[in-house]
């Protein structure tokens, strides 16, 4: 079936240093794709979404681009912090339900 | 306001019993969906409730049944406990379960099922 995935387990990055991640789409019929972080002990927490017709979205410190032709999704976060320790998931959402990539554990360095 | 709230937080329930998870939306919320999370299969959706009537089922054997109440509160049920039925299990709630108007879904922090 269709599923939405992320390109890397784990991410390491150093504190301060902006983070990139990736997630690939396959359902072209997508129109609503959202970032989620989970901290341990807690559930999906909303970052940012974006819908179909735009290509870029801004929020406080994430950015978020999604590329239709290669069907590619990916959260930027600039000058990444301790706290920015988490899974993030990338999600698309259709027929009332979100499909889940497998998440990108990131660990910020101090 | 109020977030998602979801009780109990953890459980512990032997193979063969049958156990209900209960969620409260947000206020204002008539979607309410819900969502496994192991680590082996990662977030996998159950069902969808909008207005007491399910919308949308993931593939998850028939031992896996919800309901949502006029209030809006949603209650899933597990029969018949497996091993493999422990989980984390989430809910989320929206406003209307469709491409939300600057609003996402909303996550409450779960309950930990632990079957032995």
């Amino acid at each position: 079936g269709e599923s939405v995935g992320l390109h890397l387990p784990t991410l390491s990055v150093q504190e301060g240093d902006n983070s990139i991640i990736n997630c690939a789409y396959s359902n072209s019929a997508s129109d609503y794709f959202i970032w989620y972080k989970q901290e341990s002990g807690k559930g999906p927490q909303f970052i940012i979404d974006i819908r179909s017709n735009m290509d870029k979205r801004q929020g406080q410190r994430v950015t978020v681009l999604l590329n239709k032709t290669v069907k590619h999704l990916s959260l930027q976060i600039a000058a990444t912090q301790p706290g920015d320790s988490a899974v993030y998931f990338c999600a698309e959402n259709n027929d009332y339900k979100l499909s889940f990539g497998a998440g990108t554990t990131v660990t910020v360095r101090a | 306001k109020a977030g998602v709230t979801q009780t109990p937080r953890y459980l512990i329930k032997t193979r063969g019993q049958q156990v209900t998870l209960s969620c409260s939306p947000i206020s204002g919320h008539r979607s309410v969906s819900w969502y496994q999370q192991t680590p082996g299969q990662g977030l996998q959706f159950l069902f969808e409730y909008f207005s007491e009537t399910q919308r949308n089922k993931g593939n998850f054997p028939g031992r896996f049944s919800g309901r949502q109440f006029s209030n809006s509160r949603s209650e899933m049920n597990v029969s018949t406990l497996e091993l493999g039925d422990s989980a984390l299990y989430l809910c989320a709630s929206s406003l209307s379960g469709q491409v939300p108007k600057g609003d996402g879904y909303t996550f409450g922090s779960g309950t930990r099922l632990t079957v032995v």
